[in-house]
This record gives C-alpha cells, structure tokens and sequence, in this order.
C-alpha cells in the first residue's frame, strides 16, 4: 500500500494569511494526488485533482503543485470559511489512501 | 443533480453485521464507480472498497475478509455489508463517487454515524 504522509497536522493561521500543507507518498504516484475539504459537519468536498486541477467552483485562491512523492496544496490568502480539515489522496494504485489530515485552525 | 445518501442503522452491537445502503440520484450506476470511505471519530479517511461501474468490486485488503459490496442498478442503490463489527468499527461511513478517470471523488454523500456497542 502508498502511505500518504501529511505535515503540518495543526496549522495555525490568521486571515489573509498565505499556507502550504504538504503531502508525500511513500513512493512515486505519477501526479495522481488529490486535495479535499472537510468541515466540522462532515462535508467532503473536493478541491483540487491530479496534482493541479481545480475542481469547478472552488476558488482560485487555492492551488495545488508537486510530482514524484513530494505535492502541496496553497491557500493565497485565507478567508474565514477556509479553517476547516483538508486530506490529500493518492489514486495511483489500490487501495486509496489518504493522508493523516491537516487541522487550518484561526490564530 | 447529483447526490449521494447513506442509510442504515445508527447503532449496531459488537459480533454483528453491518448493512448500509448508499442511493444515488443524477447519474447512472453503470456509469460511474461508487466507493465506500470510513472515518473513525476524530480521525482519519480509511477507503473501504469499491462498486465499479460494471459490476466489478475491489475491497481494502485489511477489511476484505468481511466486507461485502453489492448493487440494485434498478434501484440506484449500493450496499455495503460488513461482518464480525467490533468497537473500533465506529465511525462515520461515506458513499463517494469517481469519475472514470480522473479517479477523485468528485460527489460525496453527507456521511452516517455507526456506533458499535452493546
């Protein structure tokens, strides 16, 4: 199995703020690393596919990057509805897996 | 549009079977691939298994001794079964739907909560 490492796993930011959460595979995954949004409800979102797409809808403040095992998503400038948690997955191979989670928690 | 909604029990004791049904409505089952993701509390995404638009399932190594999944097609309905439930099985369980390539998520169902306890 692809273990997905996530950093930081508490991210603690103010408004307007620039972050980067990072996500590494256990080995190489071809640009096959997606982004999603949880918030404390429940909801799932996705927010970026395939490293880079952004999903429809969602702002263009977020960004994703990366290749090999090394990917990050980027928020330019935080706005209030975006504390919430975000995971990263890998749909290279079987089974998915996901990252441990990133917690963007107000400053 | 497209939703996805997860039903079931709320509550099921230790030994016993889990059923969850996953409806679908703005799309078709034999178009799409339909997966199951659990989160236990205050935890992380685990993927369970997955419906694929053809009828084919794959399962999560660690669970597939256990897990069963199934279709109505004529229903829009998927079915997770899940035996021999312990504790540690309590959590919140998604029915989520990929695109046929690129492979994310892009639909998810709002989630249940399963509790496993006597």
């Amino acid at each position: 199995d692809i273990q997905m490492t996530q950093s930081p796993s508490s991210l603690p930011a103010s408004l307007g703020e620039r972050v980067t959460i990072s996500c590494r595979a256990s080995q190489g995954i071809s640009n096959n690393l997606n982004w999603y949004q949880q918030k404390p409800d429940g909801t799932i979102k996705p927010l970026i596919y395939y490293t880079s797409n952004l999903q429809s809808g969602v702002p263009s403040r977020f960004s994703g990057s990366g290749s090999g095992t090394d990917y990050s998503l980027t928020i330019s400038s935080l706005e209030p509805e975006d504390f919430a948690m975000y995971y990263c997955q890998q749909d290279a191979s079987f089974p998915r897996t996901f990252g441990g989670g990133t917690k963007l928690e107000l400053k | 549009q497209v939703q996805l909604k997860e039903s079931g029990p709320g509550l099921v004791q230790p030994s016993q079977t889990l059923s969850l049904t996953c409806t679908v409505s703005g799309f078709s089952l034999t178009s799409y691939n339909v997966h199951w993701v659990r989160q236990p509390p205050g935890k992380g995404l685990e993927w369970m298994g997955r419906m694929r638009y053809n009828g084919d399932t794959s399962y999560n190594s660690a669970l597939k001794s256990r897990l069963s999944i199934s279709r109505d097609t004529s229903k829009n309905q998927v079915f997770l079964k899940m035996n021999s439930l312990q504790t540690d099985d309590t959590g919140t369980y998604y029915c989520t739907r990929d695109q046929l390539g690129p492979y994310y998520f892009d639909y998810w169902g709002q989630g249940i909560m399963v509790t496993v306890s006597s």
